[in-house]
């Protein structure tokens, strides 16, 4: 079975301008989160969507949002890009399911640089 | 109370040693305590989780203590190889898929 995959794996942005990231789940899979991981606040939980349906939320500003195709593939998208917004963004992927294996799969991330 | 403390922050052994990392949380709804292992360049590799009501789980050479009691859970890396040398992070589920994750052990094996 193929991992989970993420596009691009670099991207280099100015600050101000916006940016949007794709991730494809393992097949079969209907739950995706987003991580964003920094050298200063470690590995932080963006959303999650099941279902084409944003299930969780994490603590960070409105200029990060997403969305889950009916296909379960999801996007990320980050507007009015600020420096802090410079780090490894993660996609994991799991069943998802209520009750069943809690699972999550990483994807290798995709490297954002703000300049 | 979302926290998950995690250490050492680095630990360094001799090839074959047993590593020891721990981590603790006070949330008592998280559900689910899985650990990464994560490699430069590499997104986070699932290793070894376990439930609430497990007191140990074994996976190879990768071994998890959980105390519930205590709310502490802990990762052995038996007979390790500087193959194992990555961070590992250790984590918590909470309300379905949203992991809290702990700071990170960078580990270093040498032979």
């Amino acid at each position: 079975k193929a991992g989970v995959t993420q596009t691009p794996r670099y991207l280099i942005k100015t600050r101000g301008q916006q940016v949007t990231l794709s991730c494809s789940p393992i097949s079969g899979h209907r739950s995706v989160s987003w991580y964003q991981q920094t050298p200063g606040q470690g590995l932080q939980f963006l959303f999650e969507y099941f279902s084409e349906t944003q299930r969780n939320k994490g603590n960070f500003p409105g200029r990060f949002s997403g969305r889950q195709f009916s296909n379960s593939r999801s996007e990320m998208n980050v507007s009015t890009l600020e420096l802090g917004d410079s780090a490894l963004y993660l996609c994991a992927s799991s069943l998802g399911t209520s009750g069943l294996s809690y699972e999550q799969y990483f994807g290798p991330g995709t490297r954002l640089t703000v300049t | 109370q979302q926290q998950v403390k995690q250490s050492p922050q680095s630990l360094i052994v001799q090839k074959g040693g047993i590593p020891i990392i721990n981590c603790a949380y006070e949330n008592t709804a998280f559900d689910y305590f899985p650990w990464y292992q994560q490699f430069p360049g590499k997104g986070p590799a699932l290793l070894i989780a376990i439930r609430p009501d497990v007191s140990e789980k074994k996976e190879g050479r990768f071994t998890i203590s959980f105390n519930k009691s205590a709310k502490q859970f802990s990762l052995h890396i038996m007979d390790s190889q500087p193959g194992d040398s990555a961070t590992y992070f250790c984590a918590a589920n909470l309300y379905g898929n949203k992991l809290v994750f702990g700071a990170g052990t960078i580990l270093r094996v040498k032979s």
